[in-house]
């Protein structure tokens, strides 16, 4: 259980265009997903935090308006990568948490997305 | 805010021997203590956690203790296999917070 898909894993866009990114929670509803993002050899940073129905929440220093995050139903949420430029490329990866029962507090991650931005 | 330090960044253990990896937090009120592995170009995989009403837990191979007092928490793995090679990142939040604080990652190599 507790499986948690990203997609795509790898995409390649030309510097100016979106990106979008999806989360998806395959066997468990999970009110809140989390965004993270991680260079090479680094830990993992959070970028923001979702909640289903709700505007996200963002960490210091993340651009609500180029990293656009929708929760839109318990087991999707969307990362969208505005008029991504080169320094936007990156491994993301999202997990979620699960709804209610043993492991609530335990976060599951996706497989990550790596983004190339040329 | 929370702080999590992770130690050593780096370990390399022949096949068959213990590896042990360590990690300090700073918040008291953290009560929860997640492991996860991560293989390259993978995502973390939950691997073992405590919490903080618990001293110690065990998993076939993998072990964790958690000594409140000092706040420190280690990750024991017995019996090493070439296939733990993978960098593992230690956490901590509260119970019911949504955050978790990530250590720096411990990069485990498995000499076979």
């Amino acid at each position: 259980g507790a499986v948690v898909s990203q997609h795509p894993s790898r995409v390649i866009c030309k510097s100016g265009t979106s990106v979008k990114i999806e989360c998806r929670s395959l066997d468990f509803q999970a009110t809140t997903m989390f965004w993270y993002r991680q260079f090479p050899k680094q830990s993992l940073m959070l970028m923001a935090t979702s909640n289903e129905g709700s505007k996200a929440t963002y960490e210091q220093g993340v651009e609500k308006d180029k990293f656009l995050i929708n929760h839109a139903s318990l087991t999707l949420s969307t990362l969208t990568v505005t008029s991504a430029h080169p320094e936007d490329s990156s491994f993301y990866i999202c997990s979620a948490r699960v709804v209610a029962g043993v492991g609530t507090d335990t976060q599951y991650f996706g497989p990550g997305t790596r983004l190339t931005v040329l | 805010g929370e702080n999590v330090e992770q130690h050593p960044s780096t370990l390399s253990v022949q096949e068959g021997d213990s590896a042990v990896i360590k990690c300090t937090y700073s918040d008291s009120a953290s009560n929860y203590f997640p492991w996860y592995k991560q293989e390259l170009g993978k995502g973390p995989q939950l691997i073992i956690d405590i919490r903080s009403n618990v001293g110690e837990k065990k998993d076939q191979r993998i072990a964790v203790t958690l000594n409140k007092t000092a706040k420190h928490f280690s990750l024991h793995i017995t019996e090493t296999q070439p296939e733990d090679s993978a960098v593992y990142f230690c956490a901590a939040s509260y119970f019911t917070g949504n955050q978790f604080y990530f250590g720096t990652g411990t990069s485990l190599t498995v000499i076979p």
